[in-house]
């Protein structure tokens, strides 16, 4: 199985931050990557696929990067309504596999 | 619009059984492979089941597999899932999801709601 493991497992940051958050695939998957948003009480959302791809509707602000085992979400500029969980998944192989997850809170 | 609604979940005793369902509306049901994604109450989320679109092709999750069968009815725009054997540790909230319209294509979207599944004595 791939395991994913997402770094930090949280973070606080402010309104106006830039924030980066890590996952790393215990072997390649090419860009065979979704990253989701989670706010509590609700069901994921997905944001991006294929490692880079922004799903139609999801702000600009967001943005993905990397392949192979290393990848990178990035809120570029935080907004309230971004204060959520984070998950990736890789979509390479079956068992798909999620991240632990990366809570953004406010500082 | 677009919409997966739930139902079928609630309290169980362990070794019993449940069956999970999932109606779909707003989009072409028969075009998207589906799953069934959970997760228990606090923790991250865990994929445990996939079915293509014909129901010919379908994969479990270890955790799942000998216990669980998913299943759908193009027809009926609905997605099922028979839950038997139920344990303790199987107490979360269930999402079905569209996973693409290809075998390629294996990220999550769209959503249901969730429906909550307890096993407890």
């Amino acid at each position: 199985d791939i395991q994913m493991t997402q770094s930090p497992s949280s973070v606080s940051a402010s309104v106006g931050d830039r924030v980066t958050i890590t996952c790393r695939a215990s072997q390649g998957i090419s860009s065979w990557l979704a990253w989701y948003q989670q706010k509590p009480g609700k069901a994921p959302r997905l944001l991006i696929y294929a490692a880079s791809n922004l799903l139609s509707g999801v702000p600009s602000r967001f943005s993905g990067s990397g392949s192979g085992s290393d990848f990178t979400l990035t809120i570029s500029c935080l907004q309230p309504e971004d204060f959520a969980t984070y998950y990736c998944q890789q979509a390479n192989s079956f068992p798909l596999t999620f991240g632990g997850g990366t809570k953004v809170e406010i500082k | 619009q677009v919409q997966l609604v739930e139902s079928g979940g609630g309290l169980v005793k362990p070794g019993g059984s449940l069956r999970l369902s999932c109606a779909a509306s707003g989009f072409s049901f028969s075009d998207y492979y589906m799953s069934w994604i959970r997760q228990a109450p606090g923790k991250g989320l865990e994929w445990i089941s996939y079915i293509s679109t014909s129901g010919t092709t379908i994969y479990y999750a270890d955790s799942v597999r000998g216990r669980f069968t998913i299943s759908r009815d193009n027809a009926k725009n609905s997605l099922y899932l028979q839950m038997n054997s139920l344990r303790a540790e199987d107490t979360a909230v269930y999402y079905c999801a569209g996973t693409g319209k290809a075998l390629l294509y294996k990220w999550f979207d769209p959503w249901g709601q969730g429906t909550l599944v307890t096993v407890s004595s």
